[in-house]
């Protein structure tokens, strides 16, 4: 079964750093592209970061670049993403999500498989 | 303000059929990227529905539909059920942002 399952969020002040991971299972790690993608409470569907297979590739959103970092290892089947000077705004829940094209795919692939989210909670 | 625009809500009675739609622009849908749909039930990760405009991934019932012209798209569900009673995403890619973008989403009550 493919699994994804995101931790390390938590409660962090205005200017804070966090890193989240997420253990992937069941599927080839390194042939797939993965994102992050966050909701905060009552809100819809905001994409952060993208990372190639390879991880020789990655893209933010305007919101959190410069200030987020994605990264994966596919030794070990995770992905993460450190999250720097947070604020208020990045509160949410953080969604790992798996591309649903394998190998070389187009910037609008669909995301297949999602995680159950870790919470980021951002409060002085 | 999200970049694809949804209804915010949309109604309608057990049996019936409903559409939602997402309208872009010609830097997303208008310029022949993909649009992908997600359901996301109360307290649940969204989970894809709809993905490449038109296409059902294995386990979607059929009662599920989507299109695509232009710059806007459509989820089309028929023969409303109570389990329908969901948040409805759609999603796409913006060549101005240079990165994903989703719609703001659409509230579907089964009444």
């Amino acid at each position: 079964e493919v699994q994804l399952l995101e931790s390390g969020g938590g409660l962090v002040q205005p200017g804070g750093s966090l890193r989240l991971s997420c253990a992937a299972s069941g599927f080839t790690f390194s042939t797939y592209a993965l994102s992050w993608v966050r909701q905060a409470p009552g809100k819809g569907l905001d994409w952060v970061s993208v990372i190639s297979g390879s991880g020789g590739s990655t893209n933010y959103a305007d919101s959190v670049k410069g200030r987020f970092t994605i990264s994966r290892d596919n030794s070990k089947n995770m992905l993460y993403l450190q999250v720097k000077s947070l604020r208020a705004e990045d509160a949410a829940l953080y969604y790992c999500v798996k591309g649903f094209c394998g190998g070389d795919c187009p910037s609008d692939d669909a995301f297949d498989i999602w995680g159950q989210g870790t919470m980021v909670a951002v409060s002085s | 303000q999200s970049v694809l625009t949804q209804p915010p809500s949309v109604s309608g009675a057990p049996g019936q059929r409903v559409t939602i739609s997402c309208t872009g622009s010609r830097f997303n849908i208008g310029a022949a990227y993909d649009v992908h749909w997600y359901q996301q039930l109360p307290g649940a990760a969204p989970k894809l529905l709809i993905y490449g405009n038109s296409n059902r991934p294995s386990g979607v019932p059929d009662r599920f539909s989507g299109s695509k012209s232009g710059t806007s798209a459509s989820l089309a569900i028929t023969g409303l059920q109570a389990e329908d009673d969901a948040d409805y995403y759609c999603q796409s890619y913006d060549s101005r942002l240079r990165g994903v973008v989703f719609g703001g989403g659409t509230k579907l009550t089964v009444l």
